[in-house]
C-alpha cells in the first residue's frame, strides 16, 4: 500500500463547471476525511465517512458540494458550478477509527478556478 | 468550538542549531489530543509528533519534543539539531478524544521554517 492517493494532482477548470476528484485511503482505513486549505492558511474540515456512512458535513460544504464514499472504498468529491472563491488545495486523509495516531494525508489536489 | 493559534507566521534558523514554533489553543475539553504536522513544499503533509492532554510527560520523537502546558493551554515544537529538510511549514493541531464521535482536526494557520545551510 502506497498510501492516500489523490486525483488529479492539479485541476484548471472555467467558472460554472462542474468538477470531481477522486482520493483512495489505505484499504484498512476505516476512516476518510476531506479538508480545504487556501494559501497560507491551515486546512478547514469539510467531511468526514467512517466506512460508507457521512457522519459529518462543515457549513464550510455548501449544497454545491456533495461527497461519496460508495461501498467504503474510495471517495469522490464534486464540485458543482464552480467559483472562484472554491480555489484551493483539496486534502483527503484517511484512519483508523483509533486515531490517536493521526491521519495519512494525500498529496491533494490543486484546484484553480478561472 | 476549538481554536488553534499560531501567532509566528515565519521563523528561519540556522542549519543544526534549535529552533521553538508556537502554539496556544482555546478548548473547554478536559480530554484531546495535540499534534504537530509537517508540509514541504508541494508534498503531503505528514505527522511529526502527537500529545496525549492526560499525559503529563512531554512527548518525544528523536530531534523533536514538545513543551506542553495545559493549564496555559500552550503547545510549542522544539526542533534540535535543524536540518535543511526541516524547511517546511509546521502546523498545530487540535482533536477531541476518541470517543468523541468526529475525530476532525482544527489546524491553527501555520508557521513557515527555513532552514539555512
Amino acid at each position: 500500500d502506497t498510501g492516500v492517493s489523490q486525483n488529479p494532482r492539479h485541476k484548471i477548470t472555467k467558472r460554472g463547471q462542474n468538477v470531481t476528484f477522486r482520493c483512495d485511503p489505505i484499504s484498512e482505513h476505516n476512516r476518510l476525511y476531506w479538508y480545504r486549505q487556501t494559501l497560507g492558511q491551515g486546512p478547514e474540515f469539510l467531511t468526514y465517512f467512517q466506512n460508507e456512512a457521512q457522519l459529518e458535513k462543515s457549513r464550510l460544504l455548501s449544497d454545491r458540494f456533495s461527497a461519496e464514499r460508495p461501498k467504503g472504498s474510495f471517495s469522490t468529491l464534486e464540485i458543482q458550478r464552480t467559483e472562484q472563491g472554491d480555489s484551493a488545495m483539496y486534502l483527503c486523509a484517511s484512519s483508523f477509527s483509533t486515531v490517536i495516531n493521526g491521519y495519512t494525508f494525500g498529496s491533494g489536489t490543486r484546484l484553480t478556478v478561472v | 468550538a476549538q481554536t488553534v493559534t499560531q501567532s509566528q507566521p515565519e521563523m528561519s534558523v540556522q542549519e543544526a542549531e534549535t529552533v521553538t514554533l508556537s502554539c496556544t489553543y482555546d478548548t473547554s475539553e478536559s480530554n484531546y489530543y495535540l499534534f504537530w504536522y509537517k508540509q514541504p513544499p508541494s508534498r503531503q503533509m505528514i505527522l511529526v509528533i502527537r500529545q496525549e492532554a492526560y499525559k503529563q510527560q512531554n512527548a518525544t520523537e528523536n530531534r523533536f519534543s514538545v513543551n506542553f502546558q495545559k493549564a496555559a493551554k500552550s503547545f510549542s515544537l522544539k526542533i534540535s539539531d535543524s536540518q535543511l529538510g526541516d524547511t517546511a511549514m509546521y502546523f498545530c493541531a487540535f482533536m477531541k478524544h476518541e470517543y468523541e464521535a468526529n475525530s476532525k482536526l482544527t489546524f491553527g494557520k501555520g508557521i513557515t521554517l527555513s532552514v539555512r545551510p
